[in-house]
């Protein structure tokens, strides 16, 4: 079956740097691309989506400008957090999506940061 | 807007025998997928079940099926013969028709399988 990548999978950065995680779809073509964030004991939460060539489309109370999202490819998108803060520290995962019934979607492993 | 909501933070069941998972949403449209995810320890997001809202005849998937009644807007999932292996978080998600895909989560059931 199609599958979604991440890497890394475990990322430890020092408070201010900038942490980039790659979501690649292996075997389809993902025309949209979802970032989510999920803390322990929760469910996910939607960070913004993209679509392949486009500006990506931010979640309420998310800021674009930390959280930069790439998807230059369809099968390529990439998340960049910047001056990263402990706060920060959560799991990201990525969903790659085609078409729209539903059908062909993968989620990546997910990507644990930790900020000291 | 839609919700989905999961009325039971936590389940158990014992090893072999069956567990109905609830799940609730609202939504006015017509056309939408719900689906039912397992996230294990790994917390790798694995699909178990999709149901498209225009079928009538509820989806299975092994050992898996759910009970869609959408007059009343529940999708249940139902596991029968539970193992070891199906410990884990069940989120419940619904997907509106040409919304570009967006889904839209429920809260999770943490499932434990006790032997």
């Amino acid at each position: 079956g199609a599958v979604v990548s991440q890497h890394p999978s475990w990322v430890i950065c020092k408070s201010g740097t900038s942490v980039k995680i790659e979501c690649r779809s292996l075997d389809f073509q993902a025309t949209t691309m979802f970032w989510y964030r999920q803390f322990p004991k929760q469910s996910l939460m939607l960070m913004a989506t993209s679509n392949e060539g486009s500006k990506a489309t931010y979640e309420q109370g998310v800021e674009k400008d930390k959280f930069l999202i790439n998807h230059a490819s369809l099968t390529l998108s990439t998340l960049t957090v910047t001056s990263a803060h402990p706060e920060d520290s959560s799991f990201y995962i990525c969903r790659g999506l085609a078409g729209e019934t539903g059908e062909t979607q993968y989620f990546g492993p997910g990507t644990r940061l930790l900020v000291l | 807007a839609q919700t989905v909501t999961q009325s039971q933070p936590e389940m158990s069941v014992q090893e072999a025998e069956t567990v109905t998972l609830s799940c609730t949403y609202d939504t006015s449209e017509n056309n939408y997928y719900l689906f039912w995810y397992k996230q294990p320890p790994s917390r790798q997001m694995i699909l178990v079940i999709r149901q498209e809202a225009y079928k009538q005849q509820n989806a299975t998937e092994n050992r898996f099926s759910v009970n869609f009644q959408k007059a009343a807007k529940s999708f249940s999932l139902k596991i029968s013969d539970s193992q070891l292996g199906d410990t884990a978080m069940y989120f419940c998600a619904f997907m509106k028709w040409g919304s570009q895909g967006n889904l839209i989560f429920g809260k999770g059931t943490k499932l434990s399988v006790k032997p």
